[in-house]
């Protein structure tokens, strides 16, 4: 059964780091590309960031380039997304998704329950 | 940056009317997909590639269009279809949403 499971979030301040997970299971990781998604509350789905499978290839939202790095470890099936300079907007549930493809742009069929991220002083 | 623009904003439908949600991108895109999602739970993909169905995705569900203009129709709406429908490009980065389409109970 192809299962992923986020990790990580939490309560940081405004301009901190934070380091999320995404630990899959059930399928061959390194066959995947992988996705992050948020949901602002209140608000609708956001495209984060996408990788490749085997990990050459990110794409970033404009909203978060040069803050945000996505990053795959396929020893052990695990993706991440590091987060710096976080700002009070990038509050959101983050949603890790596997994609249907190796490459990226090929949607996303398997999604985690989504872990909590809140900037706030 | 491609944007999706969702119509309407809100469908008020009841079980057994038809559905017809739309997708406006920006500029021409190839294909793109919908999702439904429901509160608290993970979204879900529907259709992929504009009008391919996913495995477990009822036929009731169709998705069609070219160019800039899309569409996701229910043919016969059934109770555990009432959620928040998503369009979404993957083709040309920075892959975009729709801001959503909500199907909710008359």
């Amino acid at each position: 059964e192809v299962q992923v499971l986020e990790s990580g979030g939490d309560l940081v301040h405004p301009g901190g780091s934070l380091r999320l997970s995404c630990a899959a299971s059930g399928f061959t990781f390194s066959n995947y590309a992988m996705t992050w998604v948020r949901q602002a509350p209140g608000k609708g789905l956001e495209w984060v960031s996408s990788i490749s499978g085997g990990g050459g290839k990110e794409h970033y939202a404009d909203s978060v380039k040069g803050r945000f790095t996505i990053s795959r470890d396929n020893s052990n099936n695990t993706l991440f997304l590091q987060m710096n300079s976080l700002r009070a907007d990038d509050t959101a549930v983050y949603f890790c998704a596997k994609d249907r493809s190796v490459l990226t742009g090929y949607h996303y069929d398997y999604w985690g329950q989504g872990t909590l991220v809140t900037v706030s002083s | 940056e491609i944007v999706l623009t969702q119509s309407p904003g809100t469908l008020s439908l009841s079980p057994g009317e038809r559905a017809t949600l739309s997708c406006r991108a920006s500029q021409s895109i190839s294909s793109l997909g919908w999702y439904q999602h429901k509160p608290g739970q993970a979204p879900r993909l529907l259709i992929y590639n504009t009008s391919f169905r996913t495995n477990g995705t009822p036929e009731r569900f169709s998705g069609s269009g070219s160019g800039t203009d899309f569409s996701l129709t229910i043919s016969r709406v059934e109770p555990e279809d009432f959620a928040v429908y998503y369009c979404h490009q993957c083709k040309s980065p920075p892959y975009t949403f729709g801001q959503g389409t909500t199907l909710e109970i008359k």
